[in-house]
């Protein structure tokens, strides 16, 4: 069965304080790695998306890479506002996405 | 605003009473989701439709649960009889084209439903 997971659970830096957010994923024939960002109480920002090993894409301060295992997230000299959970995601049939349960990212001023 | 709209943001309803909640797509995609969000748990796929049509239901719920995408208007998730169990957030999503065509899936801000 295919599985996201997502590590840590949660994580609290110290603003500057460069750090990786995980996403390991088992999916036979990936089809694409998405990461999206969410704000309490908002909906899901799409933020990535990833298609083979070794693909980057960055945004800001935000840089996602993807391994044939897994997806990191790199967040460099971070900013109170990158306070958000962090989600990837990976195609679940033709149609939708399966979720991980994310990375509640907290950066302290 | 040209997002993906969703009303109402909030919604209480007393068990059994029934929760209708409205999806705007945005504007030129004709491809609609439903997601569920319960409290601390991921996202999770509900139903996929079309214009009148629902492509993929796999993930909603047998009973109770019913979406439709009308011809004109938008689209509706209705919940039917609702529980305590059935309070979460309810996102809607649209896409340009299909998903495994490599279209991105945008999402609404959600309805919260909270069952009394």
């Amino acid at each position: 069965e295919d599985q996201v997971t997502q590590s840590p659970e949660a994580l609290r830096l110290q603003e500057g304080e460069s750090s990786s957010l995980n996403c390991s994923y088992t999916v036979s024939g990936l089809r694409g790695l998405f990461w999206y960002r969410q704000d309490p109480g908002k909906g899901p920002e799409f933020l990535f998306t990833l298609y083979s090993a070794g693909e980057e894409k960055e945004k800001e301060r935000l840089k996602a890479t993807l391994t044939k295992k897994e997806s990191f997230l790199h967040i460099t000299a971070p900013k109170p506002e990158d306070s958000a959970t962090y989600l990837c995601a990976v195609p679940a049939g033709a149609n939708n996405l399966f979720f991980g349960t994310g990375t509640r990212l907290t950066v302290i001023p | 605003n040209a997002g993906v709209m969703q009303n109402p943001r909030h919604l209480v309803r007393r068990r059994g009473q029934e929760a209708r909640l409205r999806c705007s797509p945005m504007k030129g995609h004709s491809h609609v989701y439903w997601y569920r969000q319960l409290p601390e748990e991921g996202l999770k796929f509900m139903v996929y439709l079309q214009k009148e049509n629902i492509i993929d239901e796999s993930g909603m719920p047998k009973e109770r649960f019913s979406a439709e995408f009308p011809k004109e208007g938008p689209s509706i998730l209705r919940i039917q009889q609702v529980v305590r169990g059935d309070s979460a957030a309810y996102f809607c999503a649209s896409s340009l084209g299909q998903r495994h065509s490599g279209n991105t899936i945008y999402f609404g801000e959600g309805s919260w439903l909270t069952v009394v």
